[in-house]
C-alpha cells in the first residue's frame, strides 16, 4: 500500500538552528499538509499546499515556517530559527483531492529543540 | 472559534463494545472523521461521516448527528490492539483545506 515517507525520523538541533524536515507524499496526491503534535497534546494544523501554493495556514505558521514543494516527488517544511517551543513531532500528510476527510499520515520527524 | 471536547480516558475489557463521545462547537460544519493513533505514531483515517447516522466499517462504526452536534466512534469485540488513542477530527466549509482535530481520547483495553 502506498505510503506517506518522512524523513529523518529524529532530528536534534540547537535553538536559532534552521532546520528542513523532509516529506514524499503518495504519489498521485495533489494536496498536502503539516501538522505537530507536542507529547501528549493533539495534533494541531500547520499549513496546507495545493498546486505550488499555500492554501490555509495556521497562527503557528508564522515567518520562521516555509513550505516547499523543490521536485515533483518532495515536500519540505523549513523552520528558519528554531526555538525550544519547536519541539514537537512534525507530521506530513497528503490527500488525493478535496476529500480531506481522509489524509494519509507519515510516521513522523520528532524534532528536539536544545 | 472552534472547540472539540472528548473524554481523555476511555478503559474498557476485551471483547466490550465501546463508545468514544466526540462534541463539537463550530460555524460551518461540514463532516467529521476519526482517527487512531498508537503511541504517538501515525495517525490512521478510520471512519468519515458528513450526513446523519451510523457508518459501519467492520468493528468500528461512526454516528453523527448534526442538530445536537455529536458524533461518536463505537468500537467493538475490543482487542488488545485496539488500545490506543482516538481523534475526532471536523472539516468547516470555507475553512480551507484543513481538518482541525480534539483533543484526544485514550483508550485502554484490558483483560
Amino acid at each position: 500500500e502506498p505510503e506517506v515517507t518522512q524523513t529523518p525520523s529524529h532530528q536534534v538541533t540547537q535553538m536559532g538552528q534552521e532546520v528542513i524536515l523532509r516529506c514524499v507524499p503518495i504519489s498521485n496526491h495533489l494536496y498536502f499538509y503539516w501538522y505537530r503534535q507536542i507529547l501528549g497534546q493533539k495534533v494541531e494544523f500547520l499549513v496546507s499546499f495545493y498546486n505550488n501554493e499555500i492554501s490555509e495556514k495556521s497562527e503557528i505558521f508564522d515567518d520562521q515556517f516555509s513550505v516547499e514543494r523543490p521536485d515533483g516527488s518532495n515536500f519540505t517544511l523549513k523552520i528558519r530559527s528554531t526555538k525550544l517551543e519547536d519541539s514537537a513531532m512534525y507530521f506530513c500528510a497528503s490527500s488525493a483531492g478535496q476529500g480531506i476527510e481522509k489524509l494519509f499520515f507519515g510516521s513522523g520527524t520528532q524534532l528536539s529543540v536544545l | 472559534g472552534q472547540s472539540l471536547e472528548q473524554p481523555s480516558e476511555v478503559t474498557a475489557v476485551e471483547g466490550a463494545i465501546v463508545q468514544i463521545n466526540c462534541t463539537y462547537q463550530t460555524s460551518g460544519f461540514y463532516g467529521l472523521s476519526w482517527y487512531q493513533q498508537h503511541d504517538g505514531g501515525a495517525p490512521t483515517f478510520l471512519s468519515y461521516n458528513a450526513l446523519d447516522g451510523l457508518e459501519e466499517t467492520g468493528r468500528f462504526s461512526s454516528f453523527l448527528s448534526r442538530s445536537d452536534s455529536y458524533g461518536y466512534l463505537l468500537l467493538q469485540e475490543l482487542q488488545m490492539k485496539d488500545s490506543a488513542s482516538y481523534f475526532c477530527a471536523v472539516i468547516i466549509t470555507g475553512g480551507g483545506n484543513k481538518l482541525t482535530f480534539g483533543t484526544g481520547t485514550q483508550l485502554k483495553v484490558e483483560l
